[in-house]
């Protein structure tokens, strides 16, 4: 069974600081991999998508790469801003069963 | 840009009363997902659909009943509702199965409170 878990749970940090969010799955039989935002009381969005074949993708001043041998995702947050402050989570879909499995994300404050 | 489409927003039952949570995206997927979210257990898969006229269970489907009314539509039943399904639901729609460079597009999710 997948499993997923994402280090740190918590993070506070001072604006402009670089970031790393980790995520670990057991299994690396996976399609992709998806980070999502979650923003308190809301829905999720859909950051970044890695294909199983690939080894990292880029948007703005977001990185996520992937080494799905060693069963590693890692979001990386450049130039942190307040606005950036959510709930991150990570899910890799997995091949056998085509379903997205989620870690219970970092939450992520940034303060001026 | 509609997306993936969740109604109601919020609901608020008596235990024992029954309700049907609607979802519908306007994106021509063909997989559609309900999940459950609870305060430090992550997102959990309630039950999927594939395509259009199958339905399969997830991790929790125990209480829930589903139907793929369409290509459009997959729809959440709870016939008896329990105060353990207090959660914030949400509905997601992907495209075919296995096409590893499509991303799962989620709603805005049901906040529901069972009383």
């Amino acid at each position: 069974k997948q499993e997923v878990t994402q280090i740190p749970a918590a993070l506070s940090v001072p604006e402009g600081e670089n970031l790393v969010l980790n995520c670990s799955f057991t299994d690396s039989a996976i399609y992709n991999l998806q980070w999502f935002r979650q923003d308190p009381g809301k829905g999720l969005t859909s950051l970044l998508l890695i294909q199983s074949s690939q080894r990292e993708q880029t948007s703005g001043r977001l990185n996520a790469s992937l080494d799905k041998s060693s069963g590693r995702s890692t979001l990386y947050i450049a130039a942190s801003q307040p606005g950036d402050s959510a709930t991150y989570l990570c899910a890799p879909r997995e091949h056998n069963t085509d379903k997205l499995i989620f870690g219970t994300g970092t939450r992520l404050q940034v303060f001026p | 840009n509609a997306g993936v489409t969740q109604t109601p927003k919020f609901q608020v039952l008596k235990t024992g009363q029954s309700m049907t949570l609607q979802c519908a995206q306007d994106m021509n997927h063909n997989s559609m997902y309900w999940y459950r979210q609870d305060p430090g257990m992550g997102l959990r898969l309630i039950y999927y659909s594939a395509s259009e006229g199958t339905t399969d269970k997830g991790e929790v489907p125990n209480g829930y009943n589903v139907s793929r009314l369409n290509k459009r539509e997959f729809s959440l039943r709870l016939e008896s509702a329990a105060p353990s399904q207090t959660s914030v639901y949400f509905c997601a729609s992907s495209e075919i199965r296995g096409a590893s460079n499509q991303p799962q597009h989620f709603g805005d999710g049901t906040r529901l409170s069972i009383l």
